[in-house]
């Protein structure tokens, strides 16, 4: 079972600053299949991101991710209010879905 | 619009059972795979089983639920289940469905959830 990795665990910035969220896999994931979610509380998670860097539908263009391999990063090129949330990172592999821990971003 | 609404969620004891369901609208159901994803309180997502689309041939556990949880689902009914056998007190959780997205083996659309709570 892939083992993926979230850093930071939390990330504190003001509106308007770059983030940048890490997701590392313990063995390579196949891009297509690496995914990023926004969860708000008492909320259901939102796809941001598919294929490692294909935005869903509606999603703002200051998301974008990037990455292969064993690496991934979620960008947000301008944090907006709305922003502040937790990521999570997800793949599949192997007949199974895997999501990382979460990196919440508040702020600051 | 695609609306995933789950139900079946309740207070059971250590060992019991609970059947969740799950209805879909807007969407051609049986045209897609559908999963059972899970938050502990607090915690974060965890991938609890898939069924693939049309007659659901292609089911798939995570491996803290197998031989415990049986997933299904009636096209005719637009309808997802999930049975719950010998639950525990770490089964409980927001169960979450949710239908995989056409590219990427994402998860597009999710529901509201519904809470099961394991304890006496």
């Amino acid at each position: 079972e892939i083992v993926l990795t979230q850093s930071p665990g939390t990330l504190s910035l003001s509106p308007g600053e770059r983030a940048t969220l890490s997701c590392r896999a313990s063995q390579s994931v196949t891009s297509s299949y690496l995914s990023w979610y926004q969860q708000k509380p008492g909320q259901a998670p939102r796809l941001l991101i598919y294929g490692a860097s294909s935005r869903a539908t509606g999603i703002p263009d200051r998301f974008s991710g990037s990455g292969s391999g064993t690496d991934f990063t979620l960008t947000i090129s301008r944090l907006e209010p709305e922003d502040f949330a937790v990521y999570y990172c997800q793949q599949y592999g192997s007949s199974l879905f895997t999501f990382g821990p979460g990196t919440k971003v508040d702020i600051k | 619009q695609v609306q995933l609404v789950e139900s079946g969620g309740g207070l059971v004891n250590p060992g019991g059972s609970l059947r969740l369901s799950c209805a879909a609208s807007g969407f051609t159901f049986s045209d897609n795979y559908m999963s059972w994803i899970r938050q502990g309180p607090g915690k974060g997502l965890e991938w609890v089983s898939y069924i693939s689309s049309g007659s659901g041939s292609n089911i798939n556990y995570a491996d803290s639920v197998k031989g415990r949880f049986t997933i299904s689902r009636d096209n005719a009914k637009n309808s997802l289940y999930l049975q719950m056998n010998s639950l525990r007190a770490e089964d409980t959780a927001v169960y979450y469905c949710a239908r995989r997205a056409a590219a990427g083996r994402a998860f597009d659309y999710w529901g509201q959830g519904t809470l099961v709570t394991v304890s006496s």
